[in-house]
């Protein structure tokens, strides 16, 4: 069966930076993308960016470039996502979301999720 | 990337039906047949519950169902159930990019 697992919970200092890893089995990790969406408490769900496994390709919001790097280690089927410059306001839970195909656009067909890992930002 | 829209709460009693909708734009959701629906409790993982403006995953009841009109998507929950009772939030495909809506609280009387 599919299943994404995360690493856990994390707390960082302001201007710090968060590494998050989400490790994926049941399927070829490289045929799916993989989504990153992080939720502020009590806020509602927002898209951070994409990887594609197989190309390394990302595609990053606009409101994140510059902070967030995506990567990926195919030999243990693995991403990861790293967002730096934290900020309070960075303080949310993250999560890991397969997407479809890497053949096809990157739309949001999250089948799949990790159980989230909560990245506290504080001083 | 301006977030889709939707209602902040709705409610209905056991056993009626209601209506999430959606509204973006052409860039979006006028745009694409990719829409997607999502439900969450409290302390979990988002669940997919519609993709593709109206395709169920396996699982899903079938009192759930998905529309779309232009640049407005809906999600309609017909016989409600107590289990319903959760946030909702719709997505959208956009120019290799995702976007969400804001969520919408569904309270069952």
């Amino acid at each position: 069966q599919v299943q994404l697992v995360q690493s856990g919970a994390e707390v960082k200092k302001p201007g710090a930076s968060v590494k998050v890893s989400c490790k994926a089995s049941g399927y070829t990790f490289t045929d799916y993308y993989i989504h990153w969406v992080r939720q502020a408490p009590g806020q509602g769900l927002e898209w951070m960016g994409w990887i594609n496994p197989n190309s390394d390709g990302t595609n990053y919001a606009q409101k994140f470039q510059g902070r967030v790097t995506m990567t990926r280690d195919t030999s243990i089927s693995t991403a990861y996502m790293e967002l730096s410059r934290l900020r309070s306001d960075d303080t949310a839970v993250y999560y890991c979301a397969r997407g479809g195909w890497v053949v096809i656009p990157a739309t949001p067909v999250y089948h799949y999720w990790g159980q989230g890992t909560l990245a506290t930002v504080s001083s | 990337q301006s977030a889709l829209t939707q209602p902040a709460s709705v409610s209905g009693s056991l056993g009626q039906s209601i209506t999430i909708t959606c509204t973006g734009a052409t860039s979006d959701i006028g745009g694409y047949n990719s829409v997607s629906w999502f439900q969450q409790h409290p302390g979990k993982a988002p669940k997919l519950m519609i993709y593709e403006v109206s395709h169920r995953p396996s699982g899903v009841s079938n009192r759930f169902s998905g529309s779309k009109s232009g640049n407005t998507a809906s999600l309609t929950i017909s016989g409600l159930q107590a289990e319903d009772e959760a946030d909702y939030y719709c997505s959208s495909y956009t120019s290799s990019s995702t976007v969400f809506g804001g969520g919408t609280k569904l309270t069952i009387l």
